[in-house]
C-alpha cells in the first residue's frame, strides 16, 4: 500500500546528542514536510522540500537539519542545538497543492 | 502572516447530535483549505479538501464549507457517534511557499 513511513515511533535523546528521524514515502510525491506538534498546539513547520536536493527552512528550523538526496526520503536530524526537542514530529508529503498525507508520527523525549 | 484559529478548543456532545466546528483565517489569499482528524498519538488523516474556488465539500456525514471573503470555514458533522471522538484540525494552503498553516484543533468528545 502507498503511504508514509516514519521511524522510530519512540526515541529518547540524551543531552548533547544528535538524533535522526526517518521519513520514507512511496506516493511519488515531490514535496515533503516536517512538522512539530506540542500539546494543545497546532503543527509548526520545521523544514520542507519541493524537489530532490532542495529544501527550505520553515518557521522553527533552528536546531534541526534535513537532507533530500532521494525523492522518497526526507530524514530530519534533531541536533544538540535544539534546546527543547521533546515533542511529536510529523512527516508529510503531497503533489502540488493537493491533499497532504501524513505519517504516523515519532515521539522524541529528552532524558 | 496567515493565522488560523479554531473555536472552541474542546467540545463535548451526546451521541446523535449534529455539530459544527469552526475555523477562521486572517488572509483570504489561499489555494485551498483542508480538514483533518487526529486520534491521540497518531498522525493526521485528511477528511475534506476545499479548493479556493469551491464553496463546500461533502463526504458521508461530513460537510465542510468555505467562505474565503470572510475568512471562515465550518465542518458540519451529522448524527455524531462515539467513534467521531478525536481532534479536528483545519489548515490553509499558502501560495508561493507551498506550505500549510494549521489551527490548534478542536478536541471533540461524543458521549454514548
Amino acid at each position: 500500500d502507498g503511504g508514509i513511513t516514519q521511524s522510530p515511533k519512540y526515541l529518547f535523546r540524551k543531552e548533547g546528542q544528535n538524533v535522526t528521524l526517518s521519513c520514507e514515502q512511496n506516493l511519488n510525491h515531490d514535496a515533503m514536510y516536517w512538522y512539530r506538534q506540542d500539546p494543545g498546539q497546532g503543527l509548526r513547520l520545521i523544514y520542507y522540500s519541493q524537489i530532490v536536493n532542495d529544501f527550505q527552512k520553515g518557521d522553527i528550523a533552528e536546531g534541526y537539519s534535513v537532507s533530500r538526496e532521494k525523492k522518497e526520503s526526507f530524514p530530519l536530524t534533531v541536533t544538540s542545538a535544539q534546546k527543547n526537542p521533546t515533542a511529536f514530529y510529523l512527516c508529510a508529503s503531497r503533489r502540488g497543492s493537493n491533499t497532504i498525507y501524513f505519517g504516523e508520527g515519532s515521539w522524541l523525549t529528552v532524558v | 502572516k496567515q493565522e488560523v484559529t479554531q473555536i472552541p478548543a474542546a467540545l463535548s456532545v451526546p451521541e446523535g447530535e449534529n455539530l459544527v466546528l469552526n475555523c477562521s483565517f486572517t488572509d483570504s489569499a489561499i489555494y485551498n483549505l483542508q480538514w483533518f482528524r487526529q486520534d491521540p498519538g497518531k498522525g493526521l488523516t485528511s477528511l475534506l479538501l476545499i479548493q479556493s474556488s469551491q464553496r463546500e465539500q461533502t463526504s458521508g456525514r461530513l460537510n465542510a464549507s468555505l467562505d474565503k471573503s470572510s475568512g471562515r470555514s465550518t465542518l458540519y458533522i451529522a448524527a455524531s457517534q462515539p467513534g467521531d471522538s478525536a481532534t479536528y484540525l483545519c489548515a490553509v494552503s499558502i501560495p508561493l511557499r507551498n506550505d500549510m498553516r494549521f489551527g490548534a484543533g478542536t478536541r471533540l468528545t461524543v458521549k454514548p
